[in-house]
């Protein structure tokens, strides 16, 4: 079975541009999370959406945004891009939303910020 | 603010060694705890996990402790392979909480 995948692997934006991440989860997985992980730190949680709600989001600003898709894939969106949004984005995915559920992660999106 | 944080950022051993890659959580009602992988340039791999109900828990050459008294954790590596070199980091989880509070990371590097 295919694990968590996530598209692009690697981009490069220039400040002020969008960018979108994608992410399809492995299958019969319905929970779907972000994290930003910068170089050298542990990751940070950016959004969790199950059943296609967003069921949390961690300290980032409205720039970033996120949907889920009715096949559970999911899409994260980061506008007017800054220089430190440079990072490794990680999606992850969970049978279930919440507590005790292990949480498979992709290889993520290198996306940097010029 | 809460936080799961690690003694040692790097730990260096010989081929073949065990190694224990230590881990302090402060947040008391986190129940769920992961250990993760995370080889250069790829994503965090899933190694074991315990809960606030157990002490410990083995896997495929990894043991994983929890003591709760001290809230620390560890995750103890038996005959240490290259392939074992990586960053490996704890992550936090509590019920109805829906996010993993990730430690620093510790870098595992293997003396052949």
């Amino acid at each position: 079975d295919a694990g968590v995948t996530q598209s692009p692997t690697h981009l490069i934006k220039t400040r002020g541009q969008h960018v979108t991440l994608r992410c399809s989860p492995i299958s019969g997985h319905k929970s779907v999370s972000w994290y930003q992980q910068v170089l050298g730190q542990g990751p940070q949680f950016i959004f969790q959406y199950y059943e296609k709600e967003e069921r949390g989001r961690g300290n980032f600003p409205d720039r970033f945004s996120a949907r889920q898709f009715p096949n559970y894939s999911s899409e994260l969106n980061v506008n007017a891009l800054l220089l430190g949004d440079s990072a490794l984005y990680l999606c992850a995915s969970s049978t279930l939303t919440g507590y005790g559920n292990t949480i498979y992660f992709g290889e993520g999106s290198w996306l940097t910020v010029v | 603010g809460e936080s799961v944080g690690l003694h040692l950022p790097t730990l260096s051993v010989q081929e073949g060694d065990n190694s224990i890659i230590n881990c302090a959580y402060s947040n008391s009602a986190s129940d769920y705890f992961i250990w993760y992988k995370q080889e250069s340039g790829k994503g965090p791999q899933f190694i074991i996990d315990i809960r606030s109900n157990m002490d410990k828990r083995q896997g495929q050459r990894v043991t994983v402790l929890l003591n709760k008294t001290v809230k620390h954790l560890s995750l103890q590596i038996a005959a240490t392979q290259p392939g074992d070199s990586a960053v490996y980091f704890c992550a936090e989880n509590m019920d109805s909480n829906y996010q993993l509070i990730w430690g620093a990371g510790t870098k595992l590097i293997i003396k052949p």
